[in-house]
């Protein structure tokens, strides 16, 4: 079965630093989409893609997030300079087309501790 | 705007005991409901789904019946099993909140040998 596909798992990183989270979606999606879980809370939605821009954002995603498709497989989320509230697990997920019926294939998530 | 809402946790059971976890919904429009649950340190999977009144999504034993009268998509399971121990989201997508997925905020299950 087709697989969304997130690395690295666990990122450790200073606070300031700059860090990028790799997705590579599922081959054929359209839609890819960035969602975070702080540990033992809700999973947020933070922003969706499509067609090489952001169709949405939630209020979570301020200027130090940023999201690119730099070569038509790979799916990234950049945050320039982190804070110690960043640290999450972040989770990419695809679907073939904006469908409200489909189920989203989620990653297996990049788990995030800004130190 | 769009929301879901499921019961508190942790929910303990014993195994083979029946499970019930609660989820109601606000939308607009007829949103596809979805039931995602989250093994121990890994990530979210899709376990059933209904998109249309009345449908029954079904998996693993696992069953919830979208009730468009009570905005509910409860989840059941017969007999669980220790196996079954993680976390369940509820959660909703519908063209009005452009196909983005709002999750509930789970609910621990924890089942005793």
């Amino acid at each position: 079965e087709p697989e969304v596909t997130q690395t690295p798992s666990h990122q450790v990183t200073q606070m300031g630093q700059e860090v990028i989270l790799r997705c590579v979606p599922i081959s054929n999606h359209l839609y890819f989409y960035w969602y975070r879980q702080i540990l033992g809370q809700k999973v947020e939605f933070l922003v969706s893609f499509y067609n090489n821009e952001i169709s949405e954002k939630s209020e979570i995603f301020d200027d130090q997030f940023s999201v690119e498709r730099p070569d038509g497989s790979n799916f990234t989320l950049k945050i320039r300079s982190t804070k110690l509230e960043d640290s999450a697990m972040y989770f990419c997920a695809s679907i073939p087309g904006q469908a409200a019926n489909y189920g989203y294939t989620f990653g297996s998530g990049t788990r995030l501790t800004v130190v | 705007g769009d929301s879901v809402t499921q019961m508190e946790g942790p929910v303990t059971l014993s195994e083979e005991a029946f499970l019930t976890i609660n989820c109601t919904y606000t939308a607009t429009g007829y949103p596809s409901l979805f039931w995602y649950v989250q093994y121990p340190g890994e990530g979210l999977q899709l376990l059933l789904k209904a998109t249309k009144a009345d449908d029954k999504g079904s998996n693993k034993g696992f069953e919830a019946t979208y009730r468009k009268e009570t905005t509910s998509f409860h989840l059941e399971k017969g007999s669980v099993q220790v196996s079954d121990s993680a976390v369940y989201f509820c959660a909703l997508s519908s063209y009005s909140s452009a196909s983005k997925i709002i999750f509930g905020s789970g609910t621990r299950l924890s089942i005793r040998p």
